[in-house]
C-alpha cells in the first residue's frame, strides 16, 4: 500500500520568498510522484510529475520538485512566491501500472501575503 | 486544450434521495476515475473504471455507488440513498492510454440536507 504524508497543513509566506512544500511518501512498490494546485472553488490542476529519468522536474507557474528515493522525499520549491500561487497544494503518488489510483496528502495550504 | 467537464457544479438533495452526478471525460481517454473530497480534508479514490468495468474500488464505494458508461462519452457516479456524510466535493479524472497523467474535471459539490 502507498501512503503520503505532506508535514505541513498551512505554510504562510511574504511575497517573493522563496518556498519549499514538503511531501513524503511511503510505498512497497515504485510509484509516479504528482503536485496538483486547487485554486479557490476550482478544481485541480497539474503542476508536475516525476516518472522517471533526472530527479529534478519542473513544472508550471515556475515551481520544481526534486524526487530523494533514499528518503521517500519529493518536496516543491518555489524560488520567488506571487499573491497568486495562494492556494491548496496536494501531493500524490500512483504505482507504475497503466490505470493506477492516485493517492493524495493531506494537502497544503500556501498563503502569500503581501 | 481538451478538458474533462462535469455536471452540474452543485447539486443539493435531500438524505435518502438518489443523484447522479455527470462526467464527459477526454475523447480518447481509456480509464475513468472518481474521487471525493469532504471539505477540509484530502481527495479520496472512490473507483477505477476500465473497459466498461470497475477496475479497482476503494472500502467508500460500498453498494450505495455505482458507477456507468451509457454511452461513449459520459461517465456517470449514481449514489442510490445520499447520507448526510456523502456531503463533498466530487471529481471525476481520465488517463489517456500512453500517459499517466490524470486530467481531473472542476468537482460537483454534493450538499446533502
Amino acid at each position: 500500500a502507498q501512503s503520503v504524508t505532506q508535514l505541513d497543513s498551512q505554510v504562510p509566506v511574504f511575497e517573493e520568498a522563496p518556498v519549499e512544500l514538503r511531501c513524503n511518501y511511503s510505498s512497497s512498490v515504485s510509484v509516479y510522484l504528482f503536485w496538483y494546485v486547487q485554486y479557490p472553488n476550482q478544481g485541480l490542476q497539474l503542476l508536475l510529475k516525476y516518472l522517471s529519468g533526472s530527479t529534478l522536474v519542473k513544472g508550471i507557474n515556475g515551481f520544481e520538485a526534486e524526487f530523494n528515493k533514499s528518503q521517500t522525499s519529493f518536496h516543491l520549491r518555489k524560488p520567488s512566491v506571487h499573491i497568486s500561487d495562494t492556494a491548496e497544494y496536494f501531493c500524490a503518488v500512483g504505482r507504475l501500472n497503466q490505470g493506477g489510483k492516485l493517492i493524495f496528502g493531506q494537502g497544503t495550504e500556501l498563503s502569500v501575503k503581501p | 486544450e481538451p478538458e474533462v467537464t462535469q455536471t452540474p457544479s452543485h447539486q443539493v438533495t435531500q438524505m435518502g434521495q438518489e443523484v447522479i452526478l455527470r462526467c464527459v471525460p477526454i475523447s480518447n481517454h481509456l480509464y475513468f476515475y472518481w474521487y471525493r473530497q469532504i471539505l477540509g480534508q484530502k481527495v479520496e479514490f472512490l473507483v477505477s473504471f476500465y473497459n466498461n468495468e470497475i477496475s479497482e474500488k476503494s472500502e467508500i464505494f460500498d453498494d450505495q455507488f455505482s458507477v456507468e458508461r451509457p454511452d461513449g462519452s459520459n461517465f456517470t457516479l449514481k449514489i442510490r440513498s445520499t447520507k448526510l456524510e456523502d456531503s463533498a466535493m466530487y471529481f471525476c479524472a481520465s488517463i489517456g492510454s500512453d500517459s499517466y497523467e490524470q486530467y481531473f474535471g472542476p468537482g460537483t459539490r454534493l450538499t446533502v440536507t
